[in-house]
């Protein structure tokens, strides 16, 4: 079965570094990846998407994720951080085959300090 | 820049009670989802829908729930007798093709007392 592991449910940066937050699925063949953001009370807003085409994946908001195979894995990262990056972040996974619906991780709340 | 709305934003019902989440999903969509998150958990997928029937429903989504395209333009989720534990955010959300990035509703925050 499909799943995704999101490592840190909490992760703390200074405005002005860099962001990492990690994401690993498990799958048996490639599938679609993607991250969203959640903002307080809002919904949820795609950043970006892997659909096998280039490995490294630029989003909005000066974001971009890396497709690893080899690691299974599509850490988000972002070079230096902004207080409005403050926000819920959610790794997604759609299967290759069999069904459409997405699969989300657990989430990593993202803090930015002054 | 077209969006997916729902209506209401906050719903309170009594348990046992009937409610209708509604969705307008993005007009040249053809495919439509349900999602539900309980507060402080992650989001869980109920249905989808394509061509006027279900294409996948998760174990959540047992009787109590139904879901409707009564028109070309709305979306709705029903749950026939509410439960306190069905208290959540329910999102709705469209996709033009199976697979490709879904688009998110606001949330319909739903309160069973």
């Amino acid at each position: 079965a499909q799943s995704v592991t999101q490592l840190g449910s909490h992760v703390s940066v200074s405005e002005g570094a860099l962001v990492l937050l990690r994401c690993n699925y498990s799958s048996s063949v490639p599938p679609y990846l993607f991250w969203y953001v959640q903002y307080p009370n809002q919904g949820l807003q795609l950043l970006l998407k892997y659909t096998s085409a280039a490995t490294l994946v630029k989003g909005i908001n000066g974001f971009e994720a890396e497709f690893k195979k080899s690691e299974t894995s599509f850490h988000l990262t972002k070079p230096s951080a902004h207080m409005s990056d403050a926000a819920e972040y959610f790794c997604a996974v759609t299967p290759e085959a069999g069904g459409f619906k997405t699969i989300f991780g657990a989430g990593t709340r993202l803090f930015v300090k002054a | 820049e077209p969006e997916v709305t729902q209506t209401p934003s906050h719903q309170v019902t009594q348990m046992g009670q009937e409610v209708i989440l509604r969705c307008v999903p993005i007009s040249n969509h053809l495919y439509f989802y349900w999602y539900r998150q309980i507060l402080g958990q992650k989001v869980e997928f109920l249905v989808s829908f394509y061509n006027n029937e279900i294409s996948e429903k998760s174990e959540i989504f047992d009787d109590q729930f139904s879901v409707e395209r009564p028109d070309g333009s709305n979306f709705t989720l029903k749950i026939r007798s509410t439960k306190l534990e069905d208290s959540a955010m329910y999102f709705c959300a469209s996709s033009d093709r199976g697979r490709n990035e879904q688009y998110f509703g606001p949330g319909t925050r739903l309160t069973v007392t």
